[in-house]
């Protein structure tokens, strides 16, 4: 089981926005920085979102994201189809010195 | 172009070792910090270990700790994993990674190989 609760799945219609919660303690996201990871079946993850809320080169504006406290929430308004994927969050605890993700939530855009 | 390409997975029995390479091209490889992480089949990511740029900081994930070891060659550009006393909890694709910035041990992975494939039998 995951320290980085995720709701284990999302779901919306094209064009709309979806928010998908990451949720933790002071040790990990409450004094640590938060990424986003985008996977599709059967590839390795791509990262969204670092440093909270900064965008990688190439990354769209319609993704997002933003943390208060423990707990980080990662954006995505105008939804394709093709965002259909499982997206994890992912920190360092300062308490374990570990590193760790989210357990994953699957986004469907019906 | 940066690459990440994994190597050393395959079958093995429990109790069993293998060691993962990871050869790095595309960038400064001494200048970052590196890790492993591992997904086993329809499950989620999972962080095993980090080693810093300089080679001289490890850490490791509690289910691994003990059982597994970090490394790096700097000369050669190419991150290393042995482990060891393998379970079948072990069986996951393993990803090496790197940071975005140098300055990070971990997390903001904006580089990731392929995966390579280990399956221990029990």
């Amino acid at each position: 089981q995951s320290v980085l609760t995720q709701p284990p799945s999302v779901s919306a219609t094209p064009g709309q926005e979806v928010t998908i919660s990451c949720s933790g303690s002071s040790s990990n996201i409450g004094n640590n920085y938060v990424s986003w990871y985008q996977q599709f079946p059967g590839t390795a993850p791509k990262l969204l979102i670092y440093d909270n809320n900064k965008r990688p080169s190439g990354i769209p504006d319609r993704f997002s994201g933003s943390k208060s406290g423990a707990s980080a929430t990662l954006g995505i308004t105008g939804l394709q189809t093709g965002d259909e994927a499982d997206y994890y969050c992912g920190t360092w605890d300062s308490s374990l010195s570990a590193g760790m993700f989210g357990g994953g939530t699957k986004l469907t855009v019906l | 172009e940066v690459q990440l390409l994994e190597s050393g997975g395959g079958w093995v029995q429990a109790g069993g070792s293998l060691r993962l390479s990871c050869a790095a091209s595309g960038f400064t490889f001494s200048n970052y910090a590196m890790n492993w992480v591992r997904q086993a089949r329809g499950k989620g990511l999972e962080w095993v270990s980090s080693m810093s740029a300089s080679g001289d900081s490890t850490h490791y994930a509690e289910s691994v700790k003990g059982r597994v070891t970090i490394s790096r060659d700097n000369s050669n550009n190419t991150l290393y994993l042995q482990m060891n006393s393998l379970r079948a909890q072990d069986t996951a694709i393993y990803y090496c990674a790197r940071p975005l910035n140098m300055i990070h041990m971990a997390g903001n992975f904006d580089y990731w190989g392929q995966g390579t494939l280990v399956t221990v039998s029990s």
